[in-house]
């Protein structure tokens, strides 16, 4: 039973589409997030969420937009898609003890923008 | 912005080896974890180690807090260690906890 899932794992699509990517775990944990990993494989963070409320908003384009139906979902939902947005999409998770603890991480959701 | 420097970038051994790979990071933290990102891309972690040192089979890793360095060991290298190892640390930050990735060390065990 997989502790965060992503879907899709591949998504392929045309500049200028608007394209979601899907993310739910089922660890009970309060906090999640969506980090970018580019083609150098440098991983930084986008956003995170602490019960559905946005806590860390790093200087992403106002394309992207992450919802948080509830604190098992946080979904990424991307607007008029660029070349340049092409990567792989991670979401994890984690329950803070203390302010910050193990993150758990999805197996990534890769982008490629045609 | 706090800074984090992995070394070495890259790294080739041979099976059974054994290698330390180093993790500077340019301000206090609160939290710092080793991944291993699998040739498939799989994000693993490792350890939550902001400070001590911690074993887990055949890799340990010792953070120094105060000279702001942790250390990951990886005894008798085996195939399937390969990947990316990225340190990561996590501070406080107006609102809530920020994670740092450093730029990994990509490590291949050869046969």
């Amino acid at each position: 039973d997989t502790a965060v899932s992503q879907t899709p794992k591949y998504l392929v699509t045309q500049m200028g589409n608007d394209k979601s990517i899907k993310c739910e775990q089922n660890l009970g944990h309060d906090t999640m997030y969506w980090y970018k990993q580019d083609s150098k494989k440098f991983l930084k963070i986008m956003f995170s969420y602490n019960n559905k409320e946005l806590i860390i908003n790093e200087t992403v384009p106002n394309r992207f937009s992450p919802k948080s139906p509830d604190k098992a979902h946080l979904n990424l939902h991307i607007n008029s898609l660029e070349l340049g947005d092409s990567a792989v999409y991670f979401c994890a998770s984690s329950q803070p003890r203390r302010g910050a603890s193990i993150q758990y991480f999805g197996a990534g959701t890769r982008l490629s923008v045609l | 912005g706090i800074q984090v420097e992995q070394s070495p970038p890259d790294l080739i051994l041979q099976e059974g080896a054994n290698s330390t790979l180093r993790c500077n990071f340019s301000d206090s933290v609160n939290n710092l974890q080793w991944f291993h990102q699998n040739p498939w891309g799989q994000l693993i972690n490792l350890f939550y180690i902001p400070s001590g040192t911690k074993q887990n089979g055949r890799l340990s890793a010792t953070t120094v807090a105060t000279e702001r360095y942790s250390l990951l060991y990886i005894s008798s290298s085996q195939t399937t260690d390969s990947g990316v190892y990225f340190c990561a640390v996590e501070r406080k930050n107006t609102g809530g906890f920020k994670t740092i990735f450093g730029a990994g060390t990509r490590l291949f065990v050869k046969a």
